[in-house]
């Protein structure tokens, strides 16, 4: 069955990097986007940024547009969220979740996500 | 930017209908996925485009979509139906991101 398994979040810095991950399992990969969402303590989904099955098109919310970096390595399985300048307001649960399909449409699976804690 | 709107709740007796909706303007002409949220739990996929529901997902839950608004109904509620509710669409119109609802949290009386 669809598996993913974020990596990654801790306690970091203002100002400072983390780079997440997400092991996928259970189906191929390399023929489905990917997203990232966010939720913050307390508060709704934020939906953060999504790849294409192949990489070729990547978009962000405008919430961490520049800062952030969605990437993938179809060889390993594995999605990556590199995170720079981070801020308080980056504090949040992050879910990798599988796309309905190649492109980006919907979350058909998600994580149990992985806690990042921006805080001096 | 595209705006989604939900309750941000909806009580509702054992055994009755739930009703959530989501509006957005000509919502209708997009694709309208739902998500489950339990406490201390990731979101679960129970409707998707509109009105499709995923393996696992019982018949009591069920979708549609309309006009300006979506609706999320769940038919002969249970106690462990309660949950936040979340609607999303994708939006390509004018910058390529995906758009979430609020979240409605549905309670069961």
């Amino acid at each position: 069955q669809v598996q993913l398994v974020e990596s990654g979040g801790g306690v970091v810095q203002p100002g400072r990097s983390l780079r997440l991950s997400c092991a996928a399992s259970g189906f191929t990969f390399s023929s489905y986007g990917m997203h990232w969402v966010r939720q913050a303590p307390g508060k709704g989904l934020e939906w953060v940024a999504v790849i294409w099955y192949d990489g070729s098109n990547k978009y962000y919310a405008d919430s961490v547009k520049g800062r952030f970096t969605i990437s993938r390595d179809n060889s390993k399985n594995t999605l990556y969220l590199q995170m720079n300048s981070l801020r308080a307001e980056d504090t949040a649960v992050y879910y990798c979740a599988r796309d309905l399909g190649r492109a980006a449409a919907g979350m058909f699976r998600w994580g149990q996500g992985t806690l990042v804690t921006v805080s001096s | 930017s595209y705006v989604l709107t939900q309750p941000p709740s909806v009580s509702v007796a054992p055994g009755k209908t739930a009703r959530i909706t989501c509006g957005g303007n000509n919502i209708g002409s997009k694709s309208v996925h739902w998500y489950q949220q339990k406490p201390g739990q990731a979101p679960v996929l129970v409707i998707y485009y509109d009105s499709d529901r995923p393996s696992g997902i019982p018949e009591r839950f069920s979708g549609s979509n309309s006009g300006n608004t979506a609706t999320l109904t769940i038919s002969r509620v249970e106690a462990g139906d309660e949950a936040d509710y979340y609607c999303q669409v994708w939006d390509s119109s004018s910058d390529h991101r995906a758009v979430f609802g609020g979240g409605t949290k549905l309670t069961v009386l």
